[in-house]
């Protein structure tokens, strides 16, 4: 079964950067990578978005190897507010193409 | 304000009542998804409509039936649910159903089925 893993939970301090990895190895050919964060009680925000390489935008970076597999997203020294949960999401193959959301990650920031 | 509101927010329900969930989006976006949210679980797409028309069914039990009267709202209509069934439920929308399109999505209802 295709799946989209990511580490359950992350420390971190105020101010320093924190990656987090999403590993989608039946990921499909033409097809985006997202990343989302959401906070208790509130449905998922839209942080990035990228095909490959390297994007950039006011809050976050989203690197992606050549081959895909896997994406990382890259918060810039952050805050106690950063702290939440961040998802991926992909689409998959196999089985038919499948819009699939990572397991997410618990990032806790503290002082 | 999202753009995205879900109603009602909280809903606790017996298993032989018949509730429906209500969703309506004020961003003109074509594309409208239900998802559900249990604890310590991913998100799970259940239905995907684009301009109206049912486009995915991910096996989704029949005790659960969308409807989707037009572009800006969405309904699940629920009966004979199962405990297991309790989870957030959440509604997004998109500009249209091509997946790579940013989700905006509501705050959810949180369903409690006793």
């Amino acid at each position: 079964l295709a799946k989209t893993t990511q580490p359950i939970s992350m420390d971190s301090y105020e101010g320093q950067e924190v990656n987090i990895t999403c590993s989608h190895n039946n990921i499909a050919t033409n097809d985006y990578i997202t990343w989302y964060q959401q906070f208790p009680s509130q449905g998922p925000r839209f942080i990035i978005q990228g095909y490959k390489t390297k994007v950039t935008n006011e809050v976050a970076s989203l690197f992606i190897p050549a081959d895909r597999k896997s994406s990382t997203l890259s918060l810039p020294r952050v805050s106690l507010s950063d702290t939440a949960v961040y998802y991926c999401l992909v689409v998959l193959t196999g089985g038919g193409n499948k819009l699939t959301f990572g397991t997410g990650t618990q990032l806790k920031v503290e002082l | 304000e999202t753009g995205v509101t879900q109603t009602p927010r909280h809903l606790v329900m017996g298993m032989t009542n018949k509730k429906s969930l209500k969703c309506e989006q004020h961003l003109g976006h074509n594309a409208m998804y239900w998802y559900k949210q249990s604890a310590k679980k991913p998100l799970e797409l259940m239905f995907v409509y684009n301009f109206k028309e049912q486009t995915e069914n991910n096996s989704v039990p029949s005790r659960f039936s969308p409807e989707c009267p037009n572009s800006s709202h969405l309904f699940l209509h629920l009966h004979t649910l199962q405990p297991e069934d309790s989870a957030l439920y959440l509604c997004a929308s998109s500009q249209d159903g091509a997946d790579h399109q940013p989700q905006h999505f509501g705050d959810g209802t949180r369903l409690s089925i006793l």
